[in-house]
């Protein structure tokens, strides 16, 4: 299957610093890529879809202006957490797809805000 | 509207028996269904899909799934359970773009040695 890498896979940062996580489909191109948030023991949540060279499309409830989302490339997709806190520590999935029907994930980002 | 449910939250099997895991979907036309897989701190990966034809679907790690039309179903299983399949697994449904997909809330399956 397709491979998607995230990067990096864990991460701690300080409280009201700024993270940035990248998504990249490394052999097909990702027309679509869509950013989940997963917490202990529960099931993704969809933060937002991307499309590349638009603007992201978020879920209600998700701060467009805490999550920035980026999608400048069919390979390269990045998600900025501005001004950690640690309510915002998570594990942070991408996942990525093209012409074929279903999605493929990257590998997710541990992120510890202290 | 799409949802998913799956039926347990916890499933726990001795190794060597088989596995189920069940998982029931709602759709307004033909699904495309998907099982995922996730150990932990891991990303999510395929381990079988269902879009159209044989309604008996082969996967890796020797899992199937059958889509049921009539009971609205699409469970996971496998003859015999291995300690490595210990996981948390996820059935999924897509939308008609395909850009939307809805998961279900996860079971997690235990392997007893």
């Amino acid at each position: 299957g397709a491979v998607v890498s995230q990067h990096p896979s864990r991460v701690i940062c300080k409280s009201g610093t700024s993270v940035k996580i990248e998504c990249r489909s490394l052999d097909f191109q990702a027309t679509t890529m869509f950013w989940y948030r997963q917490f202990p023991k529960k099931s993704l949540m969809l933060m937002a879809t991307s499309n590349e060279g638009s603007k992201a499309t978020y879920e209600q409830g998700v701060e467009k202006d805490k999550f920035l989302i980026n999608h400048a490339s069919l390979t390269l997709s990045t998600l900025t957490v501005t001004s950690a806190h640690p309510e915002d520590s998570s594990f942070y999935i991408c996942s990525a797809r093209g012409i074929w029907t279903e999605a493929f994930f990257g590998q997710g980002t541990r992120l510890t805000v202290v | 509207a799409q949802s998913v449910t799956q039926l347990d939250s916890h499933v726990s099997v001795s190794e060597g028996t088989p596995v189920l895991l069940r998982c029931n979907y709602s759709s307004s036309y033909s699904p495309s269904l998907f099982w995922y897989v996730q150990h932990p701190n891991k990303g999510l990966q395929l381990l079988l899909k269902y879009t159209t034809g044989a309604t008996l679907v082969k996967g890796i790690n020797g899992f199937e799934a059958e889509f049921k039309k009539s009971e609205t179903s699409f469970h996971l299983t496998k003859p015999s359970a291995h300690m490595s399949d210990a996981a948390e697994y996820f059935c999924v449904v897509s939308d008609q773009s395909g850009n939307q997909f809805y998961f279900g809330t996860g079971t997690s399956l235990t392997v007893i040695p």
